[in-house]
């Protein structure tokens, strides 16, 4: 069975570091795209970053120089280091695997929480 | 970046209805779309990808259509599952973006 599964969320404080991971089972992380999206309360869904198949890696904006995805292939897991952290990142974040073919999430994890606050 | 806008953000239906939301693009994005259901506490599941090929699983009561701009997700019969919010997102380009969202609620 195809299952991804986060780790790592909570309380952290503004300015703070927290590190995520992403656990996936039943495929090999390497052989897909993996991206990460986060959803803050009461909104709407936003693409935080992605890692192709081949290493390389993009973000979007607000966490660009803040955020960094990598994998440990040998542990089949996703991760997202996360520094200088901000009220506005507080968000339940995602981890989904992305299609090769069209780009679509066709596999999310369960989420885990993140707060940012004092 | 592209900008999704759905329509309607709120729709009330009965059981039984069809119900149609509607994605347009901020420029054209070809077929690279795709639709996604998302219920309260849990993560979002892949509906529709290609504009309108459906993922495996999912009801072939939901179908979707479009290319270029404008983009449909049509119900054909709601059922008490689906109430819950639709997104659409555009897979043509990064960054990834999303619809802002259309809930379904009872009627």
């Amino acid at each position: 069975e195809v299952q991804l599964v986060e780790s790592g969320g909570g309380l952290i404080q503004p300015g703070g570091s927290l590190r995520l991971s992403c656990a996936a089972s039943g495929f090999t992380i390497n052989s897909n795209h993996m991206s990460w999206v986060r959803q803050a309360p009461g909104k709407g869904l936003e693409w935080v970053s992605v890692i192709f198949s081949g290493g390389r890696t993009d973000y979007a904006d607000s966490v660009k120089g803040r955020f960094t995805i990598s994998r440990d292939n040998s542990k089949n897991t996703l991760y997202l280091q996360m520094n200088s952290l901000r009220a506005e990142d507080t968000a339940v974040y995602y981890c989904a695997r992305t299609s090769i073919r069209y780009g679509d999430f066709d596999c999310w994890g369960q989420g885990t929480l993140v707060t940012v606050s004092s | 970046d592209i900008q999704l806008t759905q329509s309607p953000p709120f729709l009330s239906a009965s059981i039984g209805d069809r119900v149609t939301i509607t994605c347009r693009a901020s420029q054209g994005i070809s077929s690279f779309l795709a639709w996604y259901q998302q219920k309260p506490g849990k993560a979002p599941k892949l509906l529709i990808y290609a504009a309108s090929t459906l993922q495996s699983g999912v009801p072939s009561r939901f179908s979707g259509s479009g290319s270029g701009t404008e983009f449909t997700l049509t119900i054909s019969s709601l059922q008490p599952e689906d109430f819950a919010t639709y997104y659409c997102q555009q897979l043509n380009s990064y960054p990834r973006t999303f619809g802002q969202g259309t809930k379904v609620e009872i009627k």
